[in-house]
């Protein structure tokens, strides 16, 4: 069974600058999250998405982030425009519907400059 | 609100040698338990998890954690630290609900001498 996919592994920009991150979850799992991990800390989750719906983005900063999740299976989240304190690592779970166990992919490492 | 503690910081061991790594937590009640994982680079790994039953959970790679509800901890162990083990590792809390929030600690640091 495949893991979590993350694209991209890393991305360097200079700030004021959109990026955007693509995650592909575990085929079968309905809940996907995106969670934020600053460094030498554990990741703080940013939204959680049960299909198609995100049913949890109390915090997710929506003056400049946002999420999608179209098809309820790959999703992609954006900042626009990136600030340097956006420095950090993105990382995707996804998990069945209604289980506890969260399965994470490999993260995505945002530089800002 | 509920909070993770993880306790150290950094940890170094001898290989071979053995490791336990601590986790205590606050929570209005017992909560869904995991240890995860992360070696550079790479994403978080399940190493072990408790919901109910016995309090002794046996994981991957040799890990195990015990819970005890008395002290509200849940730490981590293994009797022989191999060179691989050299990562980063996160205990996290989830609520018993339909909102599997989880709230991580920040983390211990071990590194493994030869």
């Amino acid at each position: 069974e495949a893991g979590v996919v993350q694209s991209p592994r890393y991305k360097i920009i200079e700030k004021k600058q959109p990026v955007a991150f693509w995650c592909n979850p575990i085929s079968g799992h309905n809940t996907l999250y995106w969670y934020l991990q600053n460094l030498g800390q554990g990741p703080e989750l940013l939204i959680r998405y049960e299909n198609e719906e995100a049913v949890d983005d109390s915090q997710l900063p929506k003056d400049r982030f946002s999420a999608e999740r179209l098809k309820g299976v790959d999703s992609t989240l954006k900042i626009q425009p990136a600030e340097l304190g956006d420095s950090a690592v993105y990382l995707c779970a996804s998990s069945r519907e209604n289980q506890e166990t969260q399965y994470f992919g490999p993260g995505t490492r945002l530089l800002v400059l | 609100a509920q909070s993770v503690t993880q306790p150290d910081i950094h940890i170094t061991v001898s290989e071979g040698a053995s490791l336990e790594l601590r986790c205590n937590y606050s929570y209005g009640a017992t909560p869904y338990l995991f240890w995860y994982v992360q070696s550079p680079g790479q994403g978080l790994q399940l190493l072990l998890k408790y919901f109910s039953g016995d309090t002794l959970v046996q994981g991957i790679k040799g890990f195990e954690a015990e819970f005890k509800r008395s002290q509200s901890s849940f730490n981590l162990r293994k009797p022989s630290v191999h060179w691989s083990d050299a990562a980063e590792y996160f205990c996290a809390v989830g609520p018993r609900s339909n909102d599997y929030k989880l709230s991580f600690g920040a983390g211990t640091t071990v590194t493994v001498r030869a």
